[in-house]
């Protein structure tokens, strides 16, 4: 079945501008999480969704950044008013009640200019 | 807070030879520990996870040991090949919940041939 998605691939933005990056999770998997990957870096978490529950946003930076999740399914991370440090691979992942596996998106490489 | 350690960052072995990475968590009630695979330019992938009331397991060339007096837990990769290259991710549950884990910082293998 298809994996996870996430759009743009690729986005180029100025300092101080608005993005929005998509993930389109596994159909059916109740969990989402976004992280964040700086060039050789690890992976950073920023925000958990789990079903119905309210989100676990405890890793986002600053409060430029938020998501949301609309109808248990996309999900939508926008970050605010750029800054040169956001620049990095924004990954998705989602899994499946009573499977642990977290499956990635192929991420969203942001550059803020 | 919830922190994990993973060392060496960097790790190069012989085709051939063994490949060890060591994980140490702070949560003792943590209870998975998944272990994912990044290749290059590629996205994250699971490779063995072990739960708490194991202390090894084997999946071929893939061996995942845990400690848990200790917290710590290792990976163990035998007879490296060269597309055993790629950073290397540990990762813990936090408290006792399966979905959400804390990652490791990473160890970059290199497999010489």
């Amino acid at each position: 079945g298809a994996g996870v998605s996430q759009s743009p691939s690729n986005k180029v933005t100025e300092k101080g501008k608005d993005v929005e990056l998509r993930c389109d999770p596994i159909s059916g998997h109740t969990a989402l999480y976004w992280y964040r990957q700086s060039l050789g870096q690890g992976l950073e978490f920023l925000i958990y969704f789990q079903g119905n529950s309210a989100p676990d946003k405890s890793g986002l930076p600053s409060d430029r950044f938020s998501a949301e999740r609309t109808g248990g399914s996309v999900s939508t991370l926008t970050i605010q008013r750029t800054q040169q440090e956001d620049s990095a691979v924004y990954l998705c992942a989602s899994s499946g009640q009573g499977n642990f596996e977290q499956y990635f998106g192929p991420g969203t490489r942001l550059t803020v200019t | 807070g919830e922190n994990v350690e993973q060392h060496p960052s960097t790790l190069s072995v012989q085709e051939g030879d063994s490949a060890v990475i060591k994980c140490t968590y702070s949560d003792s009630a943590s209870n998975y520990f998944p272990w994912y695979k990044q290749e290059l330019g590629k996205r994250p992938q699971l490779i063995i996870d072990i739960r708490s009331n194991v202390g090894e397991k084997k999946d071929q060339r893939i061996a995942v040991t845990l400690n848990k007096t200790a917290k710590h837990f290792s990976l163990h990769i035998t007879e490296t090949q060269p597309e055993d290259s790629a950073v290397y991710f540990c990762a813990a549950s936090i408290q006792t919940s399966y979905d959400k884990v804390i990652f490791g910082p990473g160890t970059s293998l290199s497999v010489i041939p």
